[in-house]
């Protein structure tokens, strides 16, 4: 089945304590990206990336990390997290650019304390 | 910037039709997409518009107008399931996706 996945869908944790959200898509997609959701502001792009090794900010990328050194994976760090990084985070992927229809993954509910 | 606008709530009564309105900048325009968002799930691909007109698919429809920098999406027959955010995103002349804040529309029995 053709899919975005993440892992983990929920966390809490506490400031300053390093983690990383997987998020991995089997359609050999080019293009993928992060988003965080939060009330009022709508989706925002971390990041995005146009092909491995390829990474570029988005409209918020403060306080966060990515990496692509494998077409499937595109995983989003946070080296040092703070309560405003509470959040709903999606992961999605496109087949070449990010102006195609994006596929997106389930969600990670990240509360940090 | 690139303000994408569009009503925060709608409400409307099943079988009913509702038209959703997006209004965009037009400067350096590419396309529109509009993605549905049931609660706590993952948007997913309603339609996607370029060109001016009227897209029909089902009971959903997408129409564009690029020299208002103006949108609608167009919900007829509605249905319960129908209950969900619509996001309208644009994409403009760089490889992002920007979304505006959604409408959350209840329908009604």
């Amino acid at each position: 089945e053709a899919q975005v996945t993440q892992n983990p869908r929920y966390l809490i944790t506490v400031t300053g304590k390093k983690l990383t959200v997987t998020c991995s898509q089997n359609m050999n997609h080019e293009y993928m990206s992060w988003y965080r959701q939060d009330p009022g502001l709508g989706l925002r792009q971390i990041y995005y990336s146009m092909n491995v090794e390829v990474t570029d900010k988005g409209d918020v990328p403060e306080g966060y990390k990515v990496s692509r050194k494998e077409k499937r994976n595109f995983p989003l760090i946070l080296e040092s997290p703070s309560p405003n990084q509470t959040s709903l985070y999606f992961c999605a992927s496109s087949p070449i650019t990010g102006t195609d229809e994006q596929y997106f993954g389930p969600g990670t509910r990240l509360t940090v304390t | 910037g690139q303000n994408i606008d569009q009503p925060t709530e709608m409400t409307a009564t099943e079988g009913a039709i509702v038209q959703i309105n997006c209004t965009y900048q037009t400067s350096g325009f590419n396309g529109l997409f509009w993605y549905q968002q049931h609660a706590g799930e993952a948007p997913t691909f309603l339609s996607y518009n370029v060109l001016d007109g009227l897209e029909e698919k089902g009971r959903f429809s997408s129409f564009l107008s690029r020299s208002k920098g103006y949108s609608y999406l167009l919900l007829k027959e509605l249905q319960m399931k129908d209950s969900a955010s619509y996001l309208c995103a644009v994409t403009y002349n760089t490889d992002k996706l920007i979304f505006g804040t959604g409408t959350r529309l209840q329908v009604f029995p």
